[in-house]
């Protein structure tokens, strides 16, 4: 069966620090991945997805970036935080008709 | 980009059938209706999805209007732990790269009162 792990489960950072934000699936082989984030009392935000090893599409512009270095890594990285980078990011992983979610990262950025 | 709208928030009493609706009239032909929850806290679970036809597994119904603007999620026998927030959302179906993504909107709370 597939599992997917995210680490760590809760984050306090101060604004201007990096940030890096793992996600491994364990028993699929060339799963798509995404990153998405929550916001406070707002819906799921897609920000990045994956076809396949270094191979990454953004949503939307900002301070983050993904990384991709193995087939079932997914690396969501900051050089720098911002406090609006606040939130739930999930790591997720699909084929055909569904996706399947982590339990996520809550981070917060003082 | 949502291409969805839902009602914020709904009660349901707890043992009866929880109908969760959701307008979507500018879906195209090849989009499908999926339907996700998110309990508090949590990454989101997939519950059906369809294209046309209405569908029912272990978890729920989806009832599928003809013209396919409107569909309605129905839990049959609404628990406690069924409160979560409902997503309804189309998109193109299957593996296409990039078409695979999911748009979440802000859902309909559920709640199930004792």
């Amino acid at each position: 069966s597939q599992t997917i792990h995210q680490w760590p489960a809760t984050l306090v950072q101060p604004v201007g620090s990096p940030l890096s934000l793992e996600c491994t699936v364990e028993g699929t082989s060339n799963p798509n991945l995404y990153w998405y984030r929550q916001a406070a009392g707002r819906g799921l935000q897609l920000l990045f997805y994956s076809v396949g090893i270094g191979q990454i599409s953004s949503e939307v512009p900002q301070n983050l970036s993904a990384s991709r270095p193995q087939d079932r890594q997914f690396i969501l990285s900051s050089k720098k935080l911002l406090l609006s980078d606040s939130g739930f990011y999930l790591c997720a992983w699909g084929w055909g008709h569904e996706q399947f979610f982590g339990p996520g990262t809550r981070l917060t950025v003082l | 980009d949502a291409k969805t709208t839902q009602p914020p928030s709904m009660d349901c009493a707890e043992g009866r059938a929880a109908n969760l609706p959701c307008n979507h009239s500018t879906i195209s032909g090849n989009e499908y209706v999926y339907w996700y929850r998110q309990i508090h806290s949590q990454g989101p679970q997939y519950i059906i999805h369809g294209l046309k036809n209405n569908e029912t597994n272990e978890m729920a119904s989806l009832i599928i209007t003809e013209d396919r603007k409107s569909s309605t999620l129905i839990l049959p026998h609404a628990t406690l732990r069924d409160t979560a927030v409902y997503y309804c959302i189309v998109r193109v179906g299957g593996g296409v790269a990039g078409a695979n993504n999911l748009f979440f909107g802000t859902g309909t709370r559920l709640t199930v009162i004792p």
